[in-house]
């Protein structure tokens, strides 16, 4: 089983509707963070969380929110889907300030 | 403002030769630097790493070089293996500012040709 899973692997929806990507880990590590990969864009950083009561905007944090409801459980939020937000979404942990991230499968968006 | 940059987009290179990937940076306060490999329908794997007390780190056929002051660094793979065809992302934090996110590059394809 994987130590960061992502739900759903795929979902299509249509502009207005609300999504949830959600996340789950079992690693252990207090660090979660939520990324977007676009083409010739890279990996960018939408929210992260140090820990349940700790959440902070990345470089792309509009239109999106997050909720931390425990340790292991970290999820992304559309409140209003648009077409520009059609991405591959990565959730990520992380022991500590320093070291590796570990990412999960990735969550496929497309908002028509 | 892209802080870190891979500027080529695709690679390719034959098996057995080197591969060179770049990667250049903008923050002088970066000071840890990671390398991450992509396949397809996969999520990043973590490759190697560099801390800006070093100029070098290696790991069996993977080395990546880092040039503080000119703000690059490299990847280099040899000898290339067909499996090594994916995505590689460059990354780098200030652990000294205490910041705690990665920044990453916007990756470079590889192709291993047989």
């Amino acid at each position: 089983d994987a130590d960061v899973t992502q739900t759903p692997r795929n979902r299509i929806t249509k502009t207005g509707k609300r999504i949830m990507l959600e996340c789950s880990q079992t690693k252990g590590h207090d660090r979660m963070y939520w990324y977007r990969q676009d083409p010739g864009l890279g990996l960018r950083l939408i929210y992260y969380s140090f820990d349940v009561k700790d959440i902070n905007k990345g470089e792309i944090s509009d239109g999106y929110s997050v909720s931390r409801q425990a340790q292991a459980k970290f999820s992304l939020s559309l409140e209003s889907a648009i077409p520009n937000q059609t991405a591959l979404y990565f959730c990520a942990t992380r022991y500590g300030s320093t070291g590796e991230l570990f990412f999960g499968e990735g969550s496929r968006l497309t908002v028509l | 403002d892209q802080q870190v940059k891979q500027n080529s987009p695709s690679l390719s290179v034959q098996e057995g030769r080197i591969s060179i990937l770049n990667c250049d940076y903008t923050n002088s306060m970066f000071d840890y630097f990671l390398w991450y490999k992509k396949y397809p329908a996969e999520g990043p794997t973590f490759l190697i790493s560099i801390s800006s007390i070093k100029d070098k780190n290696e790991d069996g056929r993977f080395t990546v070089f880092l040039n503080k002051s000119a703000k690059h660094l490299s990847l280099h793979i040899v000898p290339s293996q067909p499996g090594d065809s994916a995505v590689y992302f460059c990354a780098a934090s200030a652990i000294r500012q205490g910041a705690q996110k990665l920044v990453f590059g916007q990756g470079t394809r590889l192709t291993i040709n047989p």
